[in-house]
């Protein structure tokens, strides 16, 4: 099966930059994928990295490191509405048609 | 587009009652799925499907039901439900499911909050 890890919470002010780093172990591997939930929403996707490298949307960038299982999601210019939870996903062959979510990291943004 | 509509939105039950969350996107998305979510625990996967037909467990599939009778609807049913399912439940959809080089974005509707006493 697939199991995946992050760190539950992570603060920051507004304005600053802040990583969401997100281990995985998988028999095999396709990708993997960030969503972002505001409390009492649902989750939303936010990108996908299939090959090592880094992805940039806007704000918001995600890097794979293929040969270390890990990745993580990198926030810049902070604002108080990026106050929410991060998931990482991941889809395996072993698990496949299947997505599997981390527990997710808690950021909080302060003024 | 309506997107994924989830219904009811809240919903409280009795230790051994049966009932059924809907759920329903106006998008011809191919592949639909169930997750509930509790603290601490992320988003474990139910079942899924990946047309109409078809469908599959995923982690915590014990005490739930599906089908997939038509590519638009995908009800999750809970048999007889117990405490331990009082959770949040996210119905999500994509357009197709995964795979070596495909992994599209997933839909969700926005939750069914279940109480069960």
């Amino acid at each position: 099966g697939q199991s995946l890890e992050q760190p539950s919470e992570v603060t920051a002010v507004e304005g600053a930059i802040v990583q969401i780093n997100c281990t995985y172990q998988t028999s095999g591997f396709y990708g993997l994928s960030w969503y972002q939930q505001h409390d009492g929403g649902a989750p939303t996707f936010l990108s996908y990295n299939a090959l090592d490298g880094l992805e940039e949307t806007g704000r918001f960038s995600s890097f794979l490191s293929r040969s270390d299982s890990y990745g993580y999601l990198l926030l810049q210019e902070l604002q108080m509405k990026d106050s929410a939870s991060y998931f990482c996903a991941v889809s395996a062959p072993t698990g496949f048609q299947k997505l599997v979510f981390g527990t997710g990291t808690r950021l909080l943004v302060s003024p | 587009n309506a997107g994924v509509t989830q219904t009811p939105k809240f919903q409280v039950l009795k230790t051994g009652q049966s009932m059924t969350l809907q759920c329903a996107q106006d998008m011809n998305h191919e592949y639909m799925s169930w997750y509930r979510q509790d603290p601490g625990m992320g988003l474990r996967l139910i079942h899924y499907s990946v047309g109409a037909g078809i469908t599959d467990q995923g982690e915590v599939p014990n005490g739930y039901n599906v089908s997939r009778s038509t590519t638009e609807d995908f009800p999750l049913r809970l048999l007889s439900a117990a405490p331990s399912q009082t959770s949040v439940y996210f119905c999500a959809s994509s357009y197709s499911p995964f795979g070596t080089t495909r992994n599209p974005p997933l839909h969700f509707g926005n939750g069914t909050r279940l109480t069960v006493t």
